[in-house]
């Protein structure tokens, strides 16, 4: 029962730095999210996908890409890494945005 | 768009004490609740979910929470707490316009023996 497998579970980057957070979940889920943590704001959502091929912006997306080519995964990429992306990363998915989101583990990503 | 609210950033409750986080939620519409359950170092457990009918919902570990829509709060409550249910908990509502899911800030219990 694998669920949602997030890697790596920690990262160092430089200013600068581009670099993919992966995701892959193995319920068959069409709804998967991407959401960073940090103290006092809670999850903040940064993009999400509805199904393979169709994705979309949230609340902060900027500084970071995703694409859905396939229905298991969904990778976020940090373009060119700022230390204001410090934080906890999560991905979630679920059957749709209404039913139950399953989380993974999180990365803890630093940048310095 | 939607938004929530926890308004404890923080509280602390003896062992075998009853326990209530609050939640407020600003919605259009009639909307689907969620409290999910962060223990240190690992993701998100769904503790329970209000999409329609009974107000009072029960969920896992003992867990409940009632909605409220005059007030707009959906709190969780537990007759009686134990040291394991020391946690960060999260209020969440959707869908949103965009099709997102909104979290609170959090509320982070700490258990007294």
């Amino acid at each position: 029962n694998a669920g949602v497998t997030q890697t790596p579970k920690f990262q160092v980057l430089k200013t600068g730095q581009s670099m993919t957070l992966q995701c892959a979940q193995d319920m068959n889920h069409e709804y998967m999210s991407w959401y960073r943590q940090d103290p006092g704001m809670g999850l903040r959502l940064i993009h999400y996908s509805v199904g393979a091929g169709i994705t979309d912006q949230g609340e902060v997306p900027n500084g970071y890409n995703v694409s859905r080519s396939t229905t298991e995964d969904f990778p976020l990429r940090l373009l060119s890494a700022a230390p204001s992306q410090t934080s906890v990363y999560f991905c979630a998915s679920s059957f749709s945005v209404n039913t139950e989101a399953f989380f993974g583990q999180g990365t803890r990503l630093t940048v310095v | 768009a939607q938004s929530v609210t926890q308004p404890d950033i923080h509280i602390t409750v003896s062992e075998g004490a009853s326990l209530e986080l609050r939640c407020n939620y600003s919605y259009g519409a009639t909307p689907y609740l969620f409290w999910y359950v962060q223990s240190p170092g690992q993701g998100l457990q769904l503790l329970l979910k209000y999409f329609s009918g009974d107000t009072l919902v029960q969920g896992i570990k003992g867990f409940e929470a009632e909605f409220k829509r005059s007030q707009s709060s959906f709190n969780l409550r537990k007759p009686s707490v134990h040291w394991s249910d020391a946690a960060e908990y999260f209020c969440a509502v959707g869908p949103g316009g965009n099709n997102d899911m909104r979290f609170g800030a959090g509320t982070r219990l700490t258990v007294k023996p």
